[in-house]
This record gives structure tokens, C-alpha cells and sequence, in this order.
């Protein structure tokens, strides 16, 4: 069973570009986490995502950040006319069910790079 | 809102020794779940334990325990008979409960701990 996997792991975009990060979850998963991790600091949630749902999107930057998961293929961060403080590493994570003790499986993360 | 505070940016023990990562939180919840992750440089975060609040009994996971003190709202990761592969961001986690919040994980800043050969 391949884990959860993130596309591309590495990317570079230049300021005003769109960014779009992808994330297949494990097989048999339909619940979907992303998470922003700035240097030297700790994984923040940006939103969670259950297929065609967004669930809560709390963490999610008001303007230029979308996410979807849609019943088919993988789910998407969308990030518009980037930034230099966008450049981050961005993880998602995904589960079999919300129940409490579900655990989140992380992907390897993309790093996102903003000259 | 809960908080995740990581007091130690750093930390270094030498190999086979024992050594102690600390963590409070806050919270104004009775029930919920807390995590402690390992980030190695792959970035990848592997999930090292967890406890549910409601369990008295600390958790472990072989060379890996944690000392749970509700009250004072501590989690503490010990580490025994440390090994050059635990050399790795550690991050503690906190996850609610109630329905609301219950998906999201919150993390603490981070401690970055060296093994000394």
C-alpha cells in the first residue's frame, strides 16, 4: 500500500505566479490535511478536506490559497500570485476516517520555493 | 485556542545515553489526544507515540516513553539508550476532540536533537 504521495517535491515559482500542489492520499483514505511548515518553525494546519467537501479551512490564508479534493484524482493546494513569504514546505496528510485516534499519514511535503 | 509550546530549540545527548524533550500545552478541554512526531532530514514526519488524555498510564513505544502530567499539562518524551538514528526535529502535537476541531493537529515549535557518537 504506497503511502501518501506529494507532487512536485520540489518547486520554484517567481512572484506572481500560481503554485499547485499535489497530494494522492493512501488507498482507501478520503480524508485529506494540509499543512504549512515555515523554516524553523512547526507544521500549521491550513485545511482539512474530505472528497468534494471542504471540511474546515480555518489555517487557509484569506485571499490567494484554495484547496479542493475532488471525487477523482488527487487533492490540490492552489496557491495565486505567490509571494516570497509562501516559500515554505507544504504537507499534506491523510486518514481513513476523522475518528479520534485516526491517524494522519504524512506525505514527504513540497517545498516551495519563491524567488 | 490551544497553544503548543516547545521550550528547547536544541538539545544533544550522547549515544546509548537518555535524554528528555519537554512540552506543555494549553488548554481549557478535559479530553483530548497528544502526539509527539519525528522529522528526519527527509522531512518526513514519522509519528513516534501518542497518549489520550483520558489514560492515566503513560505511553510506550519501545525506547520511547512519555511522562503525561494532566495538571500541569506536560508531555515530556524520553528517549532511552539513544541511537544516531534518532537524530531529528521532534515536534509535539496536540488534537482536540470536540467535533469542531477534532481533525487538525497542533504542533509545537520544535526541538532539534543531536546524537553524539
Amino acid at each position: 500500500n504506497a503511502g501518501v504521495m506529494q507532487n512536485p517535491r520540489h518547486l520554484v515559482r517567481r512572484r506572481g505566479q500560481e503554485a499547485r500542489l499535489r497530494c494522492s492520499p493512501m488507498k482507501g483514505h478520503s480524508h485529506v490535511y494540509w499543512y504549512r511548515q515555515l523554516p524553523e518553525e512547526g507544521l500549521k494546519f491550513m485545511v482539512y478536506l474530505q472528497k468534494e467537501n471542504i471540511i474546515d479551512e480555518s489555517g487557509m490564508p484569506k485571499e490567494r490559497f484554495s484547496a479542493e479534493f475532488p471525487k477523482e484524482g488527487p487533492s490540490i493546494l492552489r496557491i495565486q500570485q505567490v509571494v516570497r513569504g509562501d516559500s515554505a514546505a507544504y504537507f499534506c496528510a491523510s486518514s481513513p476516517v476523522p475518528e479520534p485516534l485516526s491517524e494522519q499519514y504524512f506525505g514527504p511535503g513540497t517545498r516551495l520555493t519563491v524567488t | 485556542a490551544q497553544t503548543v509550546t516547545q521550550s528547547q530549540p536544541e538539545m544533544s545527548v550522547q549515544e546509548a545515553e537518555t535524554v528528555t524533550l519537554s512540552c506543555t500545552y494549553d488548554t481549557s478541554e478535559s479530553d483530548y489526544y497528544l502526539f509527539w512526531y519525528k522529522q528526519p532530514p527527509s522531512r518526513q514526519m514519522i509519528l513516534v507515540i501518542r497518549q489520550e488524555a483520558y489514560k492515566q498510564q503513560n505511553a510506550t513505544e519501545n525506547r520511547f516513553s512519555v511522562n503525561f502530567q494532566k495538571a500541569a499539562k506536560s508531555f515530556s518524551l524520553k528517549i532511552s539508550d539513544s541511537q544516531l538514528g534518532d537524530a531529528a526535529m521532534y515536534f509535539c502535537a496536540y488534537r482536540s476532540l470536540l467535533i469542531q476541531g477534532a481533525q487538525k493537529l497542533v504542533f509545537g515549535q520544535g526541538t532539534r536533537l543531536t546524537i553524539n557518537p
